[in-house]
């Protein structure tokens, strides 16, 4: 059974560029929840992709945004970076909507912004 | 506002002993609650969770206690191993809501030391 796999595991961007980073769900899985992690902090909820729909989203701008593949895979896209979105990107998978379902991490991409 | 609050940032225990990891939540509408076990550089792994049915979820050396009338939910790992050394996240998701979302809450972490 493969895990959540995360790309890249690192990244340096510069202010007001774009980043995609890029997530492959665990087998079986078709639900992908993107947090982000502040150093000292514990993961915020971004959004959620569910059957290649967004299905739920936390308090970050449209600038955040997002894809589902019909393979279950997921895509982060943010545009216009800003120093504060330096932080650690995780995805996790989950079966059905993710209810009563426990989410399964990957180890992350860390994105630094100069 | 916090509503999952890891309030002892850091927890130093021997081996062998019972280490206890403590949680509160202010969201009554949480029904489904999580532990998880992060070492540096990895991400996030699933330990155990508990639904809001039961007070009590054990697997092997893993207890989560949930008192829903005190908003609290407890890990006890016994016995500790060095191994567990890690930051222990809790997390918690509520029902309803739009989209019936899996969106989960986080605590800030408790760092766990457990000494040989």
């Amino acid at each position: 059974e493969t895990g959540v796999t995360q790309s890249p595991t690192h990244l340096i961007k510069t202010r007001g560029q774009q980043v995609t980073l890029r997530c492959s769900s665990q087998s079986g899985h078709n639900t992908v929840s993107w947090y982000q992690q502040a150093l000292g902090q514990g993961p915020q909820f971004i959004f959620q992709y569910y059957r290649e729909e967004e299905n739920g989203r936390g308090n970050f701008p449209p600038r955040f945004s997002g894809l589902q593949f019909p393979n279950y895979s997921s895509e982060l896209n943010v545009n216009a970076l800003e120093l504060d979105d330096s932080a650690l990107y995780l995805c996790a998978s989950s079966a059905g909507q993710g209810r009563n379902q426990p989410q399964h991490f990957g180890d992350g991409t860390r994105l630094s912004i100069l | 506002d916090q509503q999952v609050k890891q309030n002892s940032p850091s927890l130093s225990v021997q081996e062998g002993r019972i280490s206890i990891l403590n949680c509160d939540y202010t969201n009554s509408m949480f029904d489904y609650f999580l532990w998880y076990k992060k070492y540096p550089a990895e991400g996030p792994t699933f330990l155990i969770s508990i639904s809001s049915i039961k007070d009590k979820n054990e697997d092997g050396r893993f207890t989560v206690f949930l008192n829903k009338s005190a908003k609290h939910l407890s890990l006890h790992i016994v016995p500790s191993q060095p191994g567990d050394s890690a930051v222990y996240f809790c997390a918690a998701s509520a029902r309803g809501g739009s989209g019936n979302t899996g969106k989960l809450i986080f605590g800030q972490g408790t760092t766990l030391q457990v000494k040989p």
